[in-house]
């Protein structure tokens, strides 16, 4: 399983964007890229996935290098709502049964 | 609505007994479901892949004799602490993996407190 690097801890400002990056060097061919969240005592809850270039949806934007080593999660005019831990994760997409591998996580506070 | 649920949502025992935590596919069947323990301020730690109709993959450093997994049907997989111990305390996820390639995700339960006095 691909390791994982990102920032351990960010701030923001409530309206804000905020990026957050993470380092994949040793990404393989079929994996594919995967953010989620965690609330305290919640389990994680997934935001966005992508193999390369930029996927976008309701909640988040991914952006991905074409040399797919690392990865941006956007995250448009954050709330204080968004106070979480974001996971960046890399793993092989191939079957519906591989484990996801977390790394530490970036723990995001937004306040007023 | 909810994908994945457990129970309890959380348990406190004494040393020295047995605790069993239910994870629920709750729309999908599910040959494959995956255990996870995060301890405060940590990340969360793969245990083991629970594989329905047979015996669970554990991660090197998990005892498969403490933490006994059975998936006897495509929708459940039981986790039971045996002889628990205050070390044991954590936090039990357990996720369900569905789908392939860019339509794969894996959906977590709400996830288990355990605290052994």
């Amino acid at each position: 399983l691909a390791k994982t690097t990102q920032p351990i801890s960010m701030d923001s400002y409530e309206g804000q964007e905020v990026n957050i990056t993470c380092s994949h060097n040793n990404i393989a061919t079929n994996d594919y890229i995967t953010w989620y969240q965690q609330f305290p005592s919640q389990g994680p809850r997934f935001i966005i996935q992508g193999y390369k270039t930029k996927v976008t949806n309701e909640v988040a934007s991914l952006f991905i290098p074409a040399d797919r080593k690392s990865s941006t999660l956007s995250l448009p005019r954050v709330s204080l709502s968004d106070t979480a831990v974001y996971y960046c994760l890399v793993g092989d997409g191939s079957n519906s049964g591989y484990a996801l591998n977390f790394g530490k996580g970036t723990s995001l506070l937004v306040t007023p | 609505g909810a994908v994945v649920s457990q129970h309890p949502s959380r348990v406190i025992c004494k040393s020295g007994t047995s605790v069993k935590i239910e994870c629920r596919s709750l729309d999908f069947q599910a040959t494959t479901m995956f255990w996870y323990r995060q301890f405060p301020k940590q990340s969360l730690m793969l245990m083991a892949t629970s594989n329905e109709g047979s015996k669970a993959t554990y991660e090197q450093g998990v005892e498969k004799d403490k933490f006994l997994i059975n998936h006897a049907s495509l929708t459940l997989s039981t986790l039971t602490v045996t002889s628990a111990h205050p070390e044991d305390s954590s936090f039990y996820i357990c996720s369900v993996g569905h789908g392939r390639g860019d339509n794969y995700e894996q959906y977590f339960g709400p996830g288990t407190r355990l605290t052994v006095t």
